[in-house]
C-alpha cells in the first residue's frame, strides 16, 4: 500500500522568512495530495491540495509543488506569522482509497 | 453551517472496557471517516462510511468497529479496550465518496486507557 514520508518532523523559521516541509510517497498511481494544518485543540483542516496533472498551486502565501517522477510533493509557506505555528500534514491517495497521511511537521514560527 | 461534532470530547477507561464514540457530519454529507491519531503514528485510517456502507477499513484489529446511521450520523466502538488504545479519534465527513475532496474533521475525541 501507499506510505507517505514526511520531513522535517519539527521546523522553527523566523517571522518573515519561508518554511518548506517536504514528503515522498511510494505510490505511483497516487493522484491527489493535500496538505492539513492542524492547530492546538483543533482537528485538521485542508488548507491547499494539488492533484497528479499539475506541477504546481498557489493560494496567497501557501504554494505546493509536485513532482510525479520524482514521488515527491512539498509545501512553500513565505512570509511566515506567528498564526502560521501549528502541526502540518501531508497526505496521498488514489482514486476512492483512504488518504494515508504524514507524520505531521511541527512548525514554530518565532516573532 | 454547523461543523463536525464529536462527542464525548474527553474520556478515560481502564482495561477491558469498551467504549462508543460519536460523530455527526456536515448536513449534507454522506461520507465519515474515522482516524486514529497518536504522537507517534499521525493519522491512522480507521474507516469509511458513505450511505450506511463501509466502503473502506484500515489495517486495525477486530476490535475497532463502526456504523452509520439513515442520517449520515456515525459511531465507532472499541471493545475489549488496550492501553495502546490511548489517542485522539477523528471523525471527518465528505460531501463525495472516498477521500478524493475535503474532509472536514472533527476536533476529535480524546481517549485515555489506564
Amino acid at each position: 500500500g501507499e506510505n507517505v514520508e514526511q520531513h522535517p518532523s519539527t521546523l522553527s523559521v523566523q517571522e518573515g522568512d519561508s518554511a518548506v516541509i517536504k514528503c515522498t510517497y511510494s505510490d505511483s498511481a497516487s493522484n491527489y495530495f493535500p496538505w492539513y494544518k492542524q492547530e492546538l485543540g483543533k482537528g485538521p483542516q485542508l488548507i491547499i491540495d494539488i492533484r497528479s496533472n499539475v506541477g504546481e498551486k498557489k493560494d496567497q502565501r501557501i504554494a505546493v509543488t509536485l513532482n510525479k517522477t520524482a514521488k515527491h510533493f512539498s509545501l512553500h509557506i513565505t512570509e511566515t506569522q506567528p498564526e502560521d505555528s501549528a502541526v502540518y500534514f501531508c497526505a496521498a491517495s488514489k482514486g476512492n482509497t483512504p488518504l494515508v497521511f504524514g507524520k505531521g511537521t511541527r512548525l514554530s514560527v518565532i516573532a | 453551517k454547523a461543523g463536525v461534532t464529536q462527542t464525548p470530547r474527553y474520556l478515560i477507561k481502564t482495561r477491558g472496557q469498551q467504549v462508543t464514540l460519536s460523530c455527526s457530519p456536515i448536513s449534507g454529507h454522506r461520507s465519515v471517516s474515522w482516524y486514529q491519531q497518536t504522537p507517534g503514528q499521525g493519522l491512522q485510517f480507521l474507516f469509511e462510511y458513505f450511505s450506511e456502507t463501509q466502503r473502506n477499513k484500515g489495517n486495525f484489529p477486530g476490535r475497532f468497529s463502526g456504523r452509520q446511521f439513515s442520517n449520515s450520523r456515525s459511531e465507532m466502538n472499541v471493545s475489549t479496550l488496550e492501553l495502546g488504545d490511548s489517542a485522539l479519534y477523528l471523525c471527518a465527513s465528505s460531501s463525495r465518496e472516498g477521500n478524493t475532496g475535503e474532509l472536514f474533521f472533527g476536533e476529535g475525541s480524546r481517549l485515555t486507557v489506564l
